[in-house]
């Protein structure tokens, strides 16, 4: 069955440095996103991409992040300069349109 | 999306049925009923949906009232592996998101 993959499954990074993240979505599959869930909290939505564009995002999706689909296949997110508050499991997911998501197995990411 | 109305947790005896309620009293005429679970800090796993007709895969089945106001998610035979949090999401297909609540932490018991 086709999943979406994620790399790297943990990273650990000092404060102020820049992370990428990378995703490896469904073949087929039009949408992407990005989601985040702090140790202990909800799964919180960050952004969603489609047409090589941002079509929403949320909140906590300020100027430090930015997302890109650099060769058709693979979907990366982008911290610019980490903050400790940055420390959480982010997940990748894709869907074909109107159609169910489907998520990677996630990032966790820890800022020191 | 329609926000929805989950128990914090439940435990369920192993080999036995665990229903899991959900009440989205809120729900449009398009918005479908989706369920995921999380397994410890793994991504979320989509588990079955539907939008009036009760639905059934090899995971689960789905039960939605005449009135779409509430449904219920029924694994037949919980496992010691199926304990997780399990998400119910109301959405609009139109929607190219999903937002999570809380959930219901299922617990099986050996």
């Amino acid at each position: 069955e086709p999943e979406v993959t994620q790399t790297p499954s943990h990273q650990v990074t000092q404060m102020g440095q820049e992370v990428i993240l990378r995703c490896v979505p469904i073949s087929n599959h039009l949408y992407f996103y990005w989601y985040r869930q702090i140790l202990g909290q909800k799964v919180e939505f960050l952004v969603s991409f489609y047409n090589n564009e941002i079509s929403e995002k949320s909140e906590i999706f300020d100027d430090q992040f930015s997302v890109e689909r650099p060769d058709g296949s693979n979907f990366t997110l982008k911290i610019r300069s980490t903050k400790l508050e940055d420390s959480a499991m982010y997940f990748c997911a894709s869907q074909i349109s109107g159609n169910t998501i489907y998520f990677g197995e996630g990032s966790w990411l820890t800022v020191v | 999306d329609a926000k929805t109305t989950q128990p914090p947790s439940m435990d369920c005896a192993e080999g036995r049925a665990a229903n899991l309620p959900c009440n989205h009293s809120t729900i449009s005429g398009n918005e479908y009923v989706y369920w995921y679970r999380q397994i410890h800090s793994q991504g979320p796993q989509y588990i079955i949906h539907g939008l009036k007709n009760n639905e059934t895969n090899e995971m689960a089945s789905l039960i939605i009232t005449e009135d779409r106001k509430s449904s219920t998610l029924i694994l037949p035979h919980a496992t010691l592996r199926d304990t997780a949090v399990y998400y119910c999401i109301v959405r609009d297909p139109g929607a190219n998101n999903l937002f999570f609540g809380t959930g219901t932490r299922l617990t099986v018991i050996p």
